[in-house]
């Protein structure tokens, strides 16, 4: 099982908002809306900010939002603020009933 | 307030074994499904393998298929990884991850600190 695709790195400035993308095939992504996303501050647990490619857990700012078309995922962050930097993964379920992750996505605050 | 708490990683020599612990609190465990989801230093994450609320359904990583068992005990609201062959690659910290909830088995929702698997000779 290959991991999902997604940019090294992703910036912006504060106000301003940016797109995480990432990428499956039909038998991940495409094929199954259980499409994750999680924040993972250095040193500590991931996050979970978003499931089911839109929903968002009790406590996650409504600043977030997840998108999806065919086999790509995306998490939009608008207004940015500091506390949003750190590292994004995502994450699908898969035909063969396994998981898998993203690379992970660096975001900058500036 | 859920909480899952990991034990049992350390040094271990390459070819040994290692058993990790995942004590479960705060939430009805035997209804949830549980993963463990690995992180290799400086990498991403990896899932390694899941277990439903009952046993019934138990699934594995390629990379640690024939190496590793997971395993869970709903009286003791624990999850175990058995990690036999150990490979210099499997170095990383091993997060135990259960389900956002019952009807949720496909995204784990809440996670542990993580407990670092070392293995180096």
């Amino acid at each position: 099982q290959s991991a999902l695709t997604q940019p090294a790195s992703v910036s912006g400035s504060p106000g301003q908002s940016i797109t995480i993308s990432c990428t499956g095939m039909s038998s991940d992504v495409g094929g199954y809306n259980h499409v994750s996303w999680y924040q993972q501050d250095p040193g500590k647990a991931p996050k979970l900010m978003i499931y089911d490619v839109s929903n968002r857990p009790s406590g996650v700012s409504n600043r977030l939002s997840g998108s999806k078309s065919g086999n790509t995922a995306s998490l939009t962050i608008s207004g940015l603020q500091a506390e949003d930097g750190g590292d994004y993964y995502c994450s699908s379920y898969t035909s063969s009933s396994t998981l898998v992750f993203g690379g992970g996505t660096k975001l900058t605050v500036l | 307030e859920v909480q899952l708490v990991e034990s049992g990683g350390g040094l271990v020599k390459p070819g040994g074994s290692l058993r990790l612990s995942c004590a479960a609190s705060g939430f009805t465990f035997s209804s949830y499904s549980v993963n463990w989801v690995r992180q290799a230093p400086g990498k991403g994450l990896e899932w390694v393998s899941s277990i439903s609320s009952s046993s019934t359904y138990i699934y594995y990583a390629d990379s640690v298929k024939g190496r590793f068992t997971i395993s869970r005990d709903n009286a003791r609201n624990s999850l175990y990884l058995q990690m036999n062959s150990l490979r210099a690659e499997d170095t990383a910290v091993y997060y135990c991850a259960s389900s956002l909830s019952p009807t949720h088995p496909e995204t784990p929702g809440y996670w542990g600190q993580g407990t670092l698997v070392t293995v180096s000779s």
